[in-house]
């Protein structure tokens, strides 16, 4: 299975609702999560099995989706979540997107 | 405290092997699994192979001929081999702790910080 992510570069304020979005070539069956990568660190999970928080992620990160189109949602965009944000498929096989770049506008 | 830690060599020389350790502690080999995932500089990820905590092994099927994984539990140590390496080898190489039961099945939760590989002559 393919991950499309859109957009690879998203500029927003502190404060604003950002939503990535992860768009796969096949059904998922909801075998998605998100991570998120600061420059130079290890990807960090955020949400699996679609909407699943993982523990000591803030309350503000979530996610939705269905089928083949999956959305990471932040609620108020905080200067620390500057990172580049990837999906990841275990449905069939394992994917990777190919990342979401967020950065403060 | 979970904690996994790469070592490798950092600079390999075309066409040899490539053999990479992931050390892991604060939860076992027998109860996680261990994945590789690695990404060339500036570039995404991608999953290269996954031991289970029964020990059974997966691999990405396009790098499939040339890898093994395999693993000490008790040294909780585990190895990846990568014969006949290329410059598109080149890449920083994660080890994560890999879910082998619900809800977590499949899912990487805990990465180690990378070791960094450049295929060179």
């Amino acid at each position: 299975i393919q991950l499309t992510q859109s957009p690879s570069l998203l500029s927003a304020s502190v404060g604003d609702r950002v939503t990535l979005s992860c768009k796969g070539s096949q059904n998922i069956n909801n075998y998605l999560a998100w991570y998120q990568q600061k420059l130079g660190e290890a990807p960090k999970l955020l949400i699996y099995n679609t909407n699943s928080l993982q523990t000591g992620i803030p309350s503000r990160f979530s996610g939705s989706g269905s089928g083949t189109d999956y959305t990471l949602t932040i609620s108020s965009l905080q200067p620390e979540d500057v990172a580049t944000y990837f999906c990841y498929q275990y449905n069939n096989g394992y994917t990777f997107g190919s990342g979401t770049k967020l950065e403060i506008k | 405290q979970v904690q996994l830690k790469e070592s490798g060599p950092g600079l390999v020389q075309p066409s040899r092997t490539l053999s990479l350790t992931c050390t892991v502690s604060g939860f076992s080999l027998t109860s996680y699994g261990v994945s590789w995932v690695r990404q060339p500089p500036g570039k995404g990820l991608e999953w290269i192979a996954a031991i289970w905590s029964g020990g059974s092994t997966d691999y990405n099927s396009a790098l499939k001929s040339r890898l093994s994984i395999s693993r000490d539990t008790s040294k909780s140590q585990v190895l990846l081999k990568m014969n006949s390496l290329q410059t598109e080898d080149t890449a920083m190489y994660f080890c994560a702790r890999w879910g082998t039961t619900e809800p977590y099945y499949y899912v990487m939760d805990a990465w180690g910080q990378g070791a960094s590989v450049t295929v060179s002559s």
